[in-house]
């Protein structure tokens, strides 16, 4: 099974700020790799799918980069709305998510 | 618009058995795979198995093979994820899925998702 490893578990940033969120593979899953945003007691919603592309309705600050076994989730300006939890996941062999990594306001 | 509708919370004893719903609209049933994610408490996200509609075709995470069982009705765009043998440590929510298809080909991660089932199981 390929294990997905998400850092930092937790960030603390303030509106404004930019910040990156880290995403690797334990083998390589080519570019096949979504990114999902979480807000509590709701199901996860769909940001970027193949590494970079942004699903529609999704605000441009949001960007994804990376293939092979890396890959970063980008905010370029937080906003109050982004602080959530946000999981990567890989869908090269069968499906497997990262354990998730919590922005929360400093 | 497309959605995805889960049936209510579920409280069960230890070794009891559970049927979830996930009732689609907004878009052709059979097109599309469903799959079943769940998260336990405070965890992450889970992948369980897919079916596809229009065949009633399945696949499960190795994992979880044995355990679970999908099926769908294509009357009433539905469709379910059957637990048996509960265990304390499958409290979770159960989501289902929508696979992601654009020009004809289908990807599976997931664009719309239900509202999410808690399963509780305790004694």
């Amino acid at each position: 099974d390929i294990q997905m490893t998400q850092s930092p578990s937790t960030l603390s940033a303030s509106v404004g700020d930019r910040v990156t969120i880290t995403c690797r593979a334990s083998q390589t899953i080519g570019n096949w790799l979504a990114w999902y945003q979480q807000k509590p007691g709701k199901a996860p919603n769909l940001l970027i799918y193949k590494a970079s592309y942004l699903e529609t309705g999704v605000p441009s600050r949001f960007s994804g980069r990376g293939s092979g076994t890396e890959f970063t989730l980008t905010i370029s300006s937080l906003q109050p709305d982004d602080f959530a939890t946000y999981f990567c996941q890989q869908y090269n062999t069968t499906y497997s998510f990262g354990q998730g990594t919590k922005l929360e306001i400093k | 618009q497309v959605q995805l509708v889960q049936s209510g919370a579920e409280v069960k004893k230890p070794g009891a058995s559970v049927k979830v719903s996930c009732r689609t609209s907004g878009y052709t049933f059979t097109d599309f795979y469903i799959h079943w994610v769940r998260q336990a408490p405070g965890q992450g996200l889970v992948w369980l198995g897919w079916i596809d509609p229009k065949t009633g075709h399945t696949d499960y995470a190795l994992q979880f093979q044995g355990w679970v069982t999908l099926t769908s009705d294509t009357s009433i765009n539905t469709a379910y994820i059957d637990l048996n043998r509960l265990r304390s440590d499958d409290t979770a929510v159960y989501y289902c899925a929508r696979e992601y298809c654009s020009g004809g080909n289908c990807y599976y991660f997931f664009d719309y998702w239900g509202q999410g089932t808690p399963v509780i199981v305790s004694s």
